[in-house]
């Protein structure tokens, strides 16, 4: 199972950082799906799950601003982040699972600057 | 649910045995992930349910612990496990991580 973060690096203040997982190897419809990111301010903190109908369960510290989606006819999911700060800057992985993810991307870099 | 790991940092010869611990908040029975991360690359699951080792993974890596304490141990340290290690409560949503232990060679 591979995963892999695509989108772009940089992302100005109050706008959305958007987000995509491409999976390859397993099928988005048969397992949740996880964001999780590493913030040089709190560690890891998990994000958010989407399951493979497209219910959803949020961090109560992002709800508000988060949503996650899937796209079947790709087998890729996304994050979207509204209203970004500098404390969003960070390295944002996707992984498989709800609370114990078994694979993840390698990450992608994402600056929240003007 | 927070997660208070120990120590932030060691350092370790090859061969030595190298425990780390980890504190939840409340109880997590055995609700309970570590985490290998190497620079650059997606972290990996090592052990899950505080003691079950991952398909693939060497039998020099231990977890054991319920309740609140639980211990990770890597005997016969090897050049190859240098990295951050991590725990991460699966009891309760949200997830919640310890804060990593960075695991270096002497």
């Amino acid at each position: 199972v591979l995963l892999q973060e695509s989108g772009p690096g940089l992302v100005r203040p109050s706008e959305t950082l958007s987000l995509t997982c491409t999976v390859s190897g397993d099928s988005i419809t048969s397992n949740h799906w996880s964001w999780i990111r590493q913030t040089p301010g709190k560690g890891l903190e998990w994000i958010g799950y989407v399951s493979f109908s497209g219910g959803t369960n949020y961090n109560p510290s992002l709800m508000g601003r988060v949503t996650q989606s899937l796209d079947t006819s790709n087998n890729h999911f996304s994050l979207r982040l509204a209203s970004v700060t500098a404390a969003d800057t960070g390295l944002y992985y996707c992984a498989r699972g709800k609370a114990t993810p078994d694979f993840w991307g390698q990450g992608t870099w994402v600056t929240v600057s003007s | 649910i927070q997660m208070t790991q120990s120590p932030s940092s060691l350092s370790a010869s090859v061969g030595d045995t190298v425990t780390i611990t980890c504190q939840a908040s409340q109880d997590i029975i055995t609700s309970l992930n570590w985490f290998q991360h190497k620079p650059g690359k997606a972290p990996k699951l090592l052990i899950y349910g505080a003691s079950k080792l991952e398909t693939g993974v060497p039998s020099r890596f231990r977890g054991r612990g319920s309740g609140t304490h639980f211990t990770f141990t890597i005997t016969s340290l090897q050049p190859e496990d240098v990295a951050t290690f991590y725990c991460q409560q699966s009891d309760n949503l949200p997830p919640t991580f310890g804060g990593g232990t960075k695991v270096e060679l002497k």
